[in-house]
């Protein structure tokens, strides 16, 4: 079966870094998203990882291992606007996207 | 560019009534898809357009679902009758092809059945 594993919830301080990881098991790949999606808000684009290596953009990046079916978002220097859901998508050999069930980040001061 | 748009954003209905939804893709965008999201779990693909065609159905739950997409533009999912499992947000997507270019999500309608 595909399935898509990210952990449920995780804390970081204001100015700090934390790395969200997801691992996945689909049935082909067409690439790697990541998306942040506030409360009540629709899911937006952060990146897309198709080739092995990290993708910088701004304060975030993303990392894939396609032999190790693997991936993690890095975020720096975390600002309170950060608290949201991170979701993990793979997009399949029929170019459906898979999605994980979301990190929820919780910033503190 | 207006984006995706999908209403009614919340609907409250009872167990056993119908409810349709409705989303309005990015104009010229031939690929429209259908997710949903339930309580607590990861979102789930329900089908796939191609202009007015059905690509993949394969993700709706079973006969309660229609979808339609008359004429190739706006789409409608109809859930007739409703059932309390199938609250949840259900999310429309658009994207000019098959692939990761232009896709874009709508902000979803929340179903509450009761």
């Amino acid at each position: 079966g595909q399935n898509i594993d990210q952990p449920t919830e995780m804390t970081a301080t204001e100015g700090a870094i934390v790395q969200i990881n997801c691992t996945y098991q689909t049935s082909g790949f067409n690439g790697l998203f990541w998306y942040q999606q506030h409360a009540g808000e629709a899911p937006t684009f952060l990146s897309y990882n198709v080739l092995d290596g990290l993708e910088e953009k701004g304060r975030f990046s993303s990392f894939l291992s396609r032999s190790k079916g693997y991936s993690y978002l890095l975020l720096k220097e975390l600002q309170m606007k950060d608290s949201a859901s991170y979701l993990c998508a793979v997009m399949d050999s029929n170019y459906q996207l898979i999605w994980g069930a979301g990190t929820k980040l919780i910033i503190k001061p | 560019e207006a984006g995706v748009t999908q209403f009614p954003s919340h609907s409250v209905i009872e167990k056993g009534q119908t409810v349709t939804l409705r989303c309005d893709p990015i104009s010229g965008h031939d690929n429209l898809y259908w997710y949903r999201r339930v309580m607590g779990k990861e979102i789930k693909f329900l089908l796939h357009f191609v202009k007015e065609s059905k690509q993949d159905e394969s993700g709706m739950p079973n006969n309660r679902f229609l979808a339609e997409r008359t004429g190739g533009t706006y789409s409608t999912l109809k859930v007739q009758p409703a059932e309390l499992e199938d609250s949840g947000v259900y999310f429309c997507a658009s994207s000019p092809k098959p692939d990761i270019y232009g896709y874009t999500f709508g902000s979803g309608t929340r179903l509450t059945v009761v």
